[in-house]
């Protein structure tokens, strides 16, 4: 079975942190991978989507990475401001779904202090 | 209208009950996705439809139906619903035809079945 892990569950760090969350998936077999923003009792926010051609793309703050042959991602978050708190979801589209059907890892809670 | 809206926000349903939750989006996307989240379990894909007049099956299917009439409704109905069935369902669409695949996610529906 195709699987998203995304460890920490939780982190909490101080304001002006940088901070690298991470998502390891077991196929690299894939179409793309997307990085989420939840904020509670809200929808989903995407945030970056890499294709399986990409090693990396970037958004303000935000970087995300791809390495295909380890089947891992990381979301660089520099800077790290309160308002960055929220639930971060990485998701993959595996070849085998049809390109389209996103696999989710169960997210990584920030909590950005003051 | 911009974007995903789904309809209603929340609802509490006695076991048993038939319920259809409404999904509509304004952004002519071919693709709608419909995702049960749960505590623990992440986001699970439901159903599927990659363009009007056409569904798939997804993760977890068992006990709810699709149809896809048009390109901008795709609504979720569970016939005889059962307490396990308690979840937020969130609707997604994304256009598949650019091959890029982001999927953008409406507010989510918050059902409870007693």
């Amino acid at each position: 079975k195709q699987e998203v892990t995304q460890i920490p569950a939780a982190l909490s760090v101080p304001e002006g942190e940088n901070l690298v969350l991470n998502c390891s998936f077991t196929d690299s077999a894939i179409y793309n991978l997307q990085w989420f923003r939840q904020d509670p009792g809200k929808g989903l926010t995407s945030l970056l989507l890499i294709q399986s051609s990409q090693r990396e793309q970037t958004s303000g703050r935000l970087n995300a990475s791809l390495d295909k042959s380890s089947g891992r991602s990381t979301l660089y978050i520099a800077a790290s401001q309160p308002g960055d708190s929220a639930t971060y979801l990485c998701a993959v589209s595996f070849l085998t779904g049809g390109g389209n059907k996103l696999t989710f890892g169960t997210g990584t809670q920030l909590k950005v202090e003051l | 209208i911009a974007g995903i809206t789904q309809a209603p926000t929340s609802q509490i349903l006695a076991a048993g009950r038939r319920m259809t939750l409404r999904c509509t989006q304004d952004m002519r996307h071919n693709a709608m996705y419909w995702y049960r989240q749960d505590l623990g379990l992440g986001l699970r894909l439901i159903h599927y439809s990659n363009t009007a007049g056409t569904t798939g099956k997804g993760e977890v299917p068992d006990g709810y139906s699709v149809s896809r009439a048009n390109t901008d409704d795709f609504p979720l109905t569970l016939a005889s619903a059962v307490p396990s069935q308690t979840s937020v369902y969130f609707c997604a669409s994304s256009d598949s035809t650019s091959g890029v695949h982001t999927q953008y996610f409406g507010p989510g529906t918050r059902l409870t079945v007693l």
